[in-house]
Protein backbone atom coordinates (compact mmCIF):
# COMPACT_ATOMS: atom_id res chain seq x y z
CA UNK A 1 0.00 0.00 0.00
CA UNK A 2 1.70 2.81 -1.27
CA UNK A 3 -0.55 5.39 0.23
CA UNK A 4 -0.57 8.57 1.67
CA UNK A 5 -3.38 10.48 2.99
CA UNK A 6 -4.22 14.27 3.62
CA UNK A 7 -7.03 15.86 5.30
CA UNK A 8 -8.87 18.34 4.34
CA UNK A 9 -8.84 18.40 0.81
CA UNK A 10 -9.45 21.99 1.19
CA UNK A 11 -9.48 24.70 3.70
CA UNK A 12 -10.16 28.52 3.77
CA UNK A 13 -8.96 30.09 6.53
CA UNK A 14 -8.96 33.67 7.82
CA UNK A 15 -5.65 35.59 9.06
CA UNK A 16 -6.79 35.16 12.49
CA UNK A 17 -7.86 31.71 12.70
CA UNK A 18 -5.83 28.75 13.69
CA UNK A 19 -6.27 25.70 11.77
CA UNK A 20 -4.32 22.14 11.25
CA UNK A 21 -3.30 19.70 8.83
CA UNK A 22 -2.86 16.32 8.63
CA UNK A 23 -1.07 13.91 7.08
CA UNK A 24 -1.30 9.74 7.92
CA UNK A 25 1.16 7.20 6.27
CA UNK A 26 0.62 3.19 6.64
CA UNK A 27 3.80 2.08 4.65
CA UNK A 28 6.03 1.57 8.17
CA UNK A 29 7.91 4.65 6.48
CA UNK A 30 10.35 6.61 9.28
CA UNK A 31 10.72 9.98 7.18
CA UNK A 32 8.14 12.68 6.82
CA UNK A 33 8.00 15.85 4.92
CA UNK A 34 6.07 18.80 4.32
CA UNK A 35 6.20 20.63 1.24
CA UNK A 36 4.54 23.96 -0.02
CA UNK A 37 3.83 24.37 -3.86
CA UNK A 38 2.48 28.02 -5.58
CA UNK A 39 1.05 27.42 -9.07
CA UNK A 40 3.36 26.50 -12.01
CA UNK A 41 6.55 26.52 -9.65
CA UNK A 42 7.96 23.07 -7.81
CA UNK A 43 7.45 22.16 -4.52
CA UNK A 44 9.45 23.98 -1.66
CA UNK A 45 10.50 21.75 1.02
CA UNK A 46 9.31 22.96 4.39
CA UNK A 47 10.25 20.03 7.08
CA UNK A 48 11.66 17.51 7.14
CA UNK A 49 11.07 14.56 10.02
CA UNK A 50 13.39 11.57 10.71
CA UNK A 51 12.35 8.55 13.23
CA UNK A 52 9.50 11.06 14.44
CA UNK A 53 12.32 14.08 15.54
CA UNK A 54 12.33 17.39 13.61
CA UNK A 55 15.90 17.04 11.29
CA UNK A 56 15.00 19.93 8.49
CA UNK A 57 13.57 23.59 9.46
CA UNK A 58 14.06 25.20 5.59
CA UNK A 59 13.52 28.73 7.98
CA UNK A 60 10.13 28.44 7.82
CA UNK A 61 8.23 31.71 9.52
CA UNK A 62 6.86 30.60 13.03
CA UNK A 63 2.85 30.44 12.01
CA UNK A 64 3.47 27.44 10.74
CA UNK A 65 4.20 24.59 12.80
CA UNK A 66 4.83 21.28 12.62
CA UNK A 67 3.98 18.07 14.78
CA UNK A 68 4.96 14.18 15.04
CA UNK A 69 3.08 12.30 17.11
CA UNK A 70 4.09 8.88 15.63
CA UNK A 71 5.57 7.53 13.07
CA UNK A 72 2.49 7.03 10.79
CA UNK A 73 1.45 10.77 11.93
CA UNK A 74 2.35 14.44 10.61
CA UNK A 75 0.36 17.61 11.25
CA UNK A 76 0.94 21.50 10.24
CA UNK A 77 -0.38 23.44 12.92
CA UNK A 78 -1.21 27.26 11.33
CA UNK A 79 -1.57 30.25 13.25
CA UNK A 80 -1.88 34.14 11.89
CA UNK A 81 -1.33 32.92 7.90
CA UNK A 82 -0.85 35.59 5.78
CA UNK A 83 -3.30 36.04 1.71
CA UNK A 84 0.14 34.98 0.35
CA UNK A 85 0.37 31.27 2.70
CA UNK A 86 -2.02 30.78 0.14
CA UNK A 87 -0.89 27.75 -1.88
CA UNK A 88 -1.16 23.53 -2.51
CA UNK A 89 0.21 22.30 1.07
CA UNK A 90 1.68 18.40 0.39
CA UNK A 91 2.64 15.71 2.90
CA UNK A 92 5.57 12.88 1.65
CA UNK A 93 6.56 10.00 3.34
CA UNK A 94 10.15 7.60 2.28
CA UNK A 95 11.86 4.98 4.00
CA UNK A 96 14.65 6.64 5.49
CA UNK A 97 15.77 9.86 5.25
CA UNK A 98 19.56 9.89 4.65
CA UNK A 99 19.78 6.13 2.73
CA UNK A 100 20.44 6.90 -0.86
CA UNK A 101 17.33 5.30 -2.37
CA UNK A 102 14.90 7.91 -0.86
CA UNK A 103 12.03 7.46 -2.81
CA UNK A 104 9.44 10.40 -1.91
CA UNK A 105 5.53 9.30 -1.86
CA UNK A 106 3.32 12.64 -1.85
CA UNK A 107 -0.13 12.51 -0.17
CA UNK A 108 -2.65 14.42 -2.38
CA UNK A 109 -2.39 17.87 -0.58
CA UNK A 110 -4.65 20.52 1.11
CA UNK A 111 -5.43 23.32 -1.09
CA UNK A 112 -5.12 26.17 1.19
CA UNK A 113 -6.83 29.73 0.76
CA UNK A 114 -5.84 32.63 3.26
CA UNK A 115 -8.21 35.40 3.83
CA UNK B 1 23.74 27.85 -11.39
CA UNK B 2 20.72 26.12 -10.62
CA UNK B 3 20.98 22.99 -8.51
CA UNK B 4 18.45 21.20 -10.78
CA UNK B 5 17.42 22.46 -14.11
CA UNK B 6 14.95 21.70 -16.39
CA UNK B 7 13.64 23.28 -19.40
CA UNK B 8 10.24 24.82 -18.85
CA UNK B 9 8.61 23.85 -21.97
CA UNK B 10 6.11 23.84 -23.09
CA UNK B 11 7.15 20.54 -25.16
CA UNK B 12 4.51 19.62 -27.34
CA UNK B 13 5.05 15.93 -28.54
CA UNK B 14 2.68 14.05 -31.48
CA UNK B 15 0.75 11.32 -30.39
CA UNK B 16 2.47 7.78 -30.67
CA UNK B 17 5.59 9.36 -30.71
CA UNK B 18 8.81 9.68 -27.90
CA UNK B 19 9.25 12.45 -25.61
CA UNK B 20 12.16 13.20 -24.45
CA UNK B 21 12.60 15.08 -21.12
CA UNK B 22 16.28 16.71 -20.02
CA UNK B 23 17.23 17.99 -16.50
CA UNK B 24 20.88 18.48 -15.27
CA UNK B 25 21.92 19.30 -11.87
CA UNK B 26 25.03 20.73 -10.04
CA UNK B 27 26.08 18.21 -7.33
CA UNK B 28 28.46 16.21 -8.74
CA UNK B 29 28.12 13.75 -5.36
CA UNK B 30 24.56 13.17 -6.18
CA UNK B 31 23.59 9.43 -6.37
CA UNK B 32 19.68 9.47 -6.47
CA UNK B 33 17.73 10.77 -9.11
CA UNK B 34 13.80 10.77 -9.58
CA UNK B 35 11.16 11.47 -12.06
CA UNK B 36 8.09 12.75 -10.96
CA UNK B 37 4.48 13.63 -13.40
CA UNK B 38 2.25 16.26 -11.87
CA UNK B 39 -1.44 16.29 -13.39
CA UNK B 40 -2.76 19.95 -12.93
CA UNK B 41 -4.19 20.40 -9.73
CA UNK B 42 -3.09 17.23 -8.40
CA UNK B 43 0.16 16.07 -6.12
CA UNK B 44 3.53 14.97 -7.72
CA UNK B 45 3.36 11.11 -8.55
CA UNK B 46 6.93 8.91 -8.64
CA UNK B 47 7.30 7.17 -12.02
CA UNK B 48 11.13 6.40 -12.51
CA UNK B 49 13.76 6.03 -10.26
CA UNK B 50 17.62 5.68 -11.36
CA UNK B 51 20.27 5.15 -8.59
CA UNK B 52 23.24 3.81 -11.91
CA UNK B 53 25.02 5.27 -14.61
CA UNK B 54 22.87 3.78 -18.32
CA UNK B 55 19.53 3.32 -18.80
CA UNK B 56 16.59 1.53 -16.60
CA UNK B 57 13.24 1.19 -18.49
CA UNK B 58 9.54 0.67 -17.15
CA UNK B 59 7.03 0.04 -19.77
CA UNK B 60 6.95 2.87 -22.07
CA UNK B 61 9.17 5.11 -19.68
CA UNK B 62 12.68 5.08 -19.71
CA UNK B 63 15.30 6.74 -17.54
CA UNK B 64 18.40 7.49 -18.35
CA UNK B 65 21.40 8.74 -16.47
CA UNK B 66 25.18 9.56 -16.83
CA UNK B 67 26.72 11.39 -14.05
CA UNK B 68 30.09 12.41 -15.89
CA UNK B 69 27.88 14.29 -17.96
CA UNK B 70 25.63 15.54 -14.79
CA UNK B 71 22.67 14.61 -16.94
CA UNK B 72 19.75 12.64 -16.59
CA UNK B 73 16.48 12.28 -18.86
CA UNK B 74 13.11 10.67 -19.37
CA UNK B 75 11.73 9.08 -22.41
CA UNK B 76 8.49 8.11 -22.83
CA UNK B 77 7.36 5.47 -26.20
CA UNK B 78 4.36 6.02 -27.65
CA UNK B 79 3.15 9.04 -26.01
CA UNK B 80 -0.40 9.25 -25.06
CA UNK B 81 -3.00 12.53 -24.12
CA UNK B 82 -2.97 11.08 -21.01
CA UNK B 83 1.03 11.47 -20.57
CA UNK B 84 -0.33 15.42 -20.98
CA UNK B 85 1.52 16.66 -17.47
CA UNK B 86 4.16 18.73 -16.01
CA UNK B 87 7.44 15.97 -15.66
CA UNK B 88 9.57 17.31 -12.45
CA UNK B 89 12.81 15.99 -11.87
CA UNK B 90 14.44 15.56 -8.52
CA UNK B 91 17.64 15.22 -7.16
CA UNK B 92 18.95 14.31 -4.04
CA UNK B 93 21.96 15.89 -2.28
CA UNK B 94 24.60 14.44 -1.53
CA UNK B 95 25.29 16.93 1.53
CA UNK B 96 21.82 16.93 3.19
CA UNK B 97 19.19 14.55 3.52
CA UNK B 98 16.51 16.26 1.04
CA UNK B 99 15.63 16.40 -2.68
CA UNK B 100 15.59 19.30 -5.13
CA UNK B 101 13.11 19.55 -7.63
CA UNK B 102 14.02 21.40 -10.50
CA UNK B 103 11.02 23.97 -12.04
CA UNK B 104 9.13 21.25 -14.49
CA UNK B 105 8.70 20.24 -17.87
CA UNK B 106 5.28 20.83 -19.34
CA UNK B 107 4.62 18.29 -21.94
CA UNK B 108 1.66 18.45 -24.22
CA UNK B 109 0.90 15.16 -26.32
CA UNK B 110 -1.25 16.25 -28.92
CA UNK B 111 -3.40 14.48 -31.22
Amino acid sequence: DTEVTQTPKHLVMGMTNKKSLKCEQHMGHRAMYWYKQKAKKPPELMFVYSYEKLSINESVPSRFSPECPNSSLLNLHLHALQPEDSALYLCASSQEVMAGNTEQFFGPGTRLTVL
Amino acid sequence: QKEVEQNSGPLSVPEGAIASLNCTYSDRGSQSFFWYRQYSGKSPELIMSIYSNGDKEDGRFTAQLNKASQYVSLLIRDSQPSDSATYLCAVKLSSASKIIFGSGTRLSIRP
